[in-house]
């Protein structure tokens, strides 16, 4: 997990806000950069992914932005709700060698009203 | 439900004693992943089959550790000789195609050693 750094490790934020969470990755192989959300006594469930050939993609209130030659890519959800409230894991990974996802510590999202 | 499955869904046992654990996957997904889940961490990757073939361990797989995946359809997990160190949520995810197409995960089993 050392190849993936993600944060915040929690985050609050006010109903409505924007919630941004980060990650930064070593292994330049990564061709395939997701987004998992996970509640409580559930499995993780895939929520958006981008591969490197576009440096954004966005899906309703939920964007990743990319950035390759920094080794960053990121996860906007605009008009927070409570709903979202959720652990959030980055866990990008390889087509080459069967590299398996590889997640991130997780950050804790809680949406307040 | 056609997600994946997974059973049972807690287990508590006492150090020493032997577990193992089922996964039933998205019908006609060929691969099938292995991940344990520790308190505030992310998964962190155990094992993988395509169809029957078990492809990748990782070293976190201690010889204790056993998967399999006969007549590539359910899988199970058994962990020998249990420790404490081995509490954690044991995760199955499956998936159909290349490495990165989309992983389905199960609910986990958690698993607690006394």
């Amino acid at each position: 997990q050392q190849q993936v750094k993600q944060s915040p490790q929690s985050l609050i934020v006010q109903k409505g806000g924007i919630s941004i969470i980060n990650c930064a990755y070593e292994n330049t192989a990564f061709d395939y950069f997701p987004w998992y959300q996970q509640f409580p006594g559930k499995g993780p469930a895939l929520l958006i992914a981008i591969r490197p050939d576009v440096s954004e993609k966005k899906e309703g209130r939920f964007t990743i932005s990319f950035n390759k030659s920094a080794k960053q890519f990121s996860l906007h959800i605009m008009d927070s709700q409570p709903g979202d409230s959720a652990t959030y894991f980055c866990a990008p990974a390889s087509n080459s060698g069967n590299t398996p996802l590889v997640f991130g510590k997780g950050t804790r999202l809680s949406v307040i009203a | 439900d056609t997600g994946v499955s997974q059973n049972p869904r807690h287990k508590i046992t006492k150090r020493g004693q032997n577990v193992t654990f089922r996964c039933d996957p998205i019908s006609e997904h060929n691969r099938l992943y292995w991940y344990r889940q520790t308190l505030g961490q992310g998964p962190e990757f155990l094992t993988y089959f395509q169809n029957e073939a078990q492809l990748e361990k990782s070293r976190l797989l201690s010889d204790r550790f056993s998967a399999e995946r006969p007549k590539g359809s359910f899988s199970t997990l058994e962990i020998q000789r249990t420790e404490q160190g081995d509490s954690a949520m044991y995760l199955c995810a499956s998936s159909f195609g290349r490495p990165t197409d989309t992983q389905y995960f199960g609910p986990g089993t958690r698993l607690t050693v006394l």
